[in-house]
């Protein structure tokens, strides 16, 4: 099946420096990907939808000049926590869009997801 | 009212036990659905798309009511392992694709 790969798994870093999370779709070509956070006890929330070759879609209430998001290739996105803070510690997870069969239109593959801590 | 909406649990239930979640939604144009299933601290995995006629996977039977706008998750002799958060994903494009999450239902097969 799809295989879509997210490093780091988890990462801690001081406040005020930059992160960033790649995630790789391995054996199919994602022409979109999503980037959600969950924290805990809570779903995962959207944060934004990244289109190769063109901008991500943002969210409502997400700060695309702090989540700086790059989709340069079929196969690779990545998330970019700019000046983190210790609020933005959560557990961030890409999804690839991947066509199913049987008439259902897409499925969501998830990478493994990184869990950052910042202190 | 939230675009998609899952009863939290938890569902407490002995192993062999049947157990069934639904899910509502409340945009009619929703195109696909879709149940995953995510253990604690781990990402969601597809457990089954959901199909207008209804489908089964072993002991795992989804079904959409397009009516009533809801899908639901029927799970059969429950297996200890079945210990999960059950999330119900609708997606939908009106102007723009967009996939929602369930806050998802926990589930609890004890022995």
């Amino acid at each position: 099946g799809a295989v879509v790969s997210q490093h780091p798994s988890w990462v801690i870093c001081k406040s005020g420096t930059s992160v960033k999370i790649e995630c790789r779709s391995l054996d199919f070509q994602a022409t979109t990907m999503f980037w959600y956070r969950q924290f805990p006890k809570q779903s995962l929330m959207l944060m934004a939808t990244s289109n190769e070759g063109s901008k991500a879609t943002y969210e409502q209430g997400v700060e695309k000049d702090k989540f700086l998001i790059n989709h340069a290739s079929l196969t690779l996105s990545t998330l970019t926590v700019t000046s983190a803070h210790p609020e933005d510690s959560s557990f961030y997870i890409c999804s690839a869009r991947e066509e199913l069969g049987q008439g259902a239109n897409y499925g969501y593959t998830f990478g493994s997801g990184t869990r950052l801590t910042v202190v | 009212r939230k675009e998609v909406e899952q009863d939290p649990g938890p569902f407490n239930v002995p192993e062999g036990a049947t157990v069934a979640f639904n899910c509502t939604y409340s945009n009619s144009a929703s195109q696909s659905f879709f149940w995953y299933r995510q253990d604690c601290r781990k990402e969601p995995k597809l457990l089954m798309s959901v199909y207008s006629s209804g489908n089964e996977d072993g002991r795992f039977t989804a079904q959409l009511n397009r009516a009533s706008q809801y899908i639901s998750l029927l799970i059969r002799d429950s297996k200890l392992s079945d210990s999960a958060t059950y999330l119900c994903v609708v997606t939908l494009n009106t102007g723009g694709f967009k996939t929602i999450f369930g806050a998802g239902t926990r589930l609890f097969v004890k022995a």
